[in-house]
C-alpha cells in the first residue's frame, strides 16, 4: 500500500513569488491535513480538507490556501511568497476509520525563500 | 486551546540504555488520544505509540511504553534497550476524541543514541 507522497522533496523560490505543494493521500483516506514545520514554531496546523471541503483552519494569513480533488489529492497554495514562509511542509492523511490512530505523514516538502 | 509541551529540547541516551522523554498537556477534555511520533533525518513523521485517555493502562509497543498520568496530564515516553536506529526528534501529539480536530504538537525532543 503506498504511503503518503509530497512532492517536490525540495523547493528554492525568491521573495514574493508564489508556490504550489502536492500531496497524494493513502488510497482511501479522504482527509488531508497540512502542517508547517520551522525549528522556532514547531509544528504548525494549517488547514484540512476532507471530501473536497475544508473543514479546519489553522491561524495562518489568507496567502497560504489549499484544495482537494475528488481523488483526494490535495494541493496547498502560497502567494507572495516571504522570508519567514521558509519550512517543512508536511501533509497527512486519515481515513474516518484511523483517526483514531493519528494520522499518516509523507516525508514533507522543504521550502526555501531566498 | 489545548497546549503540549515538552520540557527536554535534547536527550542522550547510551546504546541498549532506557531513556524518558517528558511531555506535558493542558485539556479540558476528559476524552482524547495522545501519540508519540519519531521523525528521523527522513523527515516522515512515523507513529510509535498511541493512548486512548478513557484507557488506564498504559500502552506498550515492543521497546516503547508510556506512563500515562490522566490527573497529571502527563504522558512520558520511556525507550527501553536503546537502539542507534533510535536517534531521531520525538514528538508528543494530542488530539480531541470528539469532532475533526487536528492534531497538536509539541515543540519536539531530540534523542541522540551514542554507541
Amino acid at each position: 500500500k503506498a504511503g503518503v507522497t509530497q512532492t517536490p522533496r525540495y523547493l528554492i523560490k525568491t521573495r514574493g513569488q508564489q508556490v504550489t505543494l502536492s500531496c497524494s493521500p493513502i488510497s482511501g483516506h479522504r482527509s488531508v491535513s497540512w502542517y508547517q514545520q520551522t525549528p522556532g514554531q514547531g509544528l504548525q496546523f494549517l488547514f484540512e480538507y476532507f471530501s473536497e471541503t475544508q473543514r479546519n483552519k489553522g491561524n495562518f494569513p489568507g496567502r497560504f490556501s489549499g484544495r482537494q480533488f475528488s481523488n483526494s489529492r490535495s494541493e496547498m497554495n502560497v502567494s507572495t511568497l516571504e522570508l519567514g514562509d521558509s519550512a517543512l511542509y508536511l501533509c497527512a492523511s486519515s481515513s474516518p476509520d484511523s483517526s483514531s490512530y493519528g494520522y499518516t505523514f509523507g516525508s514533507g516538502t522543504r521550502l526555501t525563500v531566498v | 486551546a489545548q497546549t503540549v509541551t515538552q520540557s527536554q529540547p535534547e536527550m542522550s541516551v547510551q546504546e541498549a540504555e532506557t531513556v524518558t522523554l517528558s511531555c506535558t498537556y493542558d485539556t479540558s477534555e476528559s476524552d482524547y488520544y495522545l501519540f508519540w511520533y519519531k521523525q528521523p533525518p527522513s523527515r516522515q513523521m512515523i507513529l510509535v505509540i498511541r493512548q486512548e485517555a478513557y484507557k488506564q493502562q498504559n500502552a506498550t509497543e515492543n521497546r516503547f511504553s508510556v506512563n500515562f498520568q490522566k490527573a497529571a496530564k502527563s504522558f512520558s515516553l520511556k525507550i527501553s534497550d536503546s537502539q542507534l536506529g533510535d536517534a531521531a526528534m520525538y514528538f508528543c501529539a494530542y488530539r480531541r476524541r470528539s469532532g475533526n480536530t487536528p492534531l497538536v504538537f509539541g515543540k519536539g525532543t531530540r534523542l541522540s543514541v551514542i554507541a
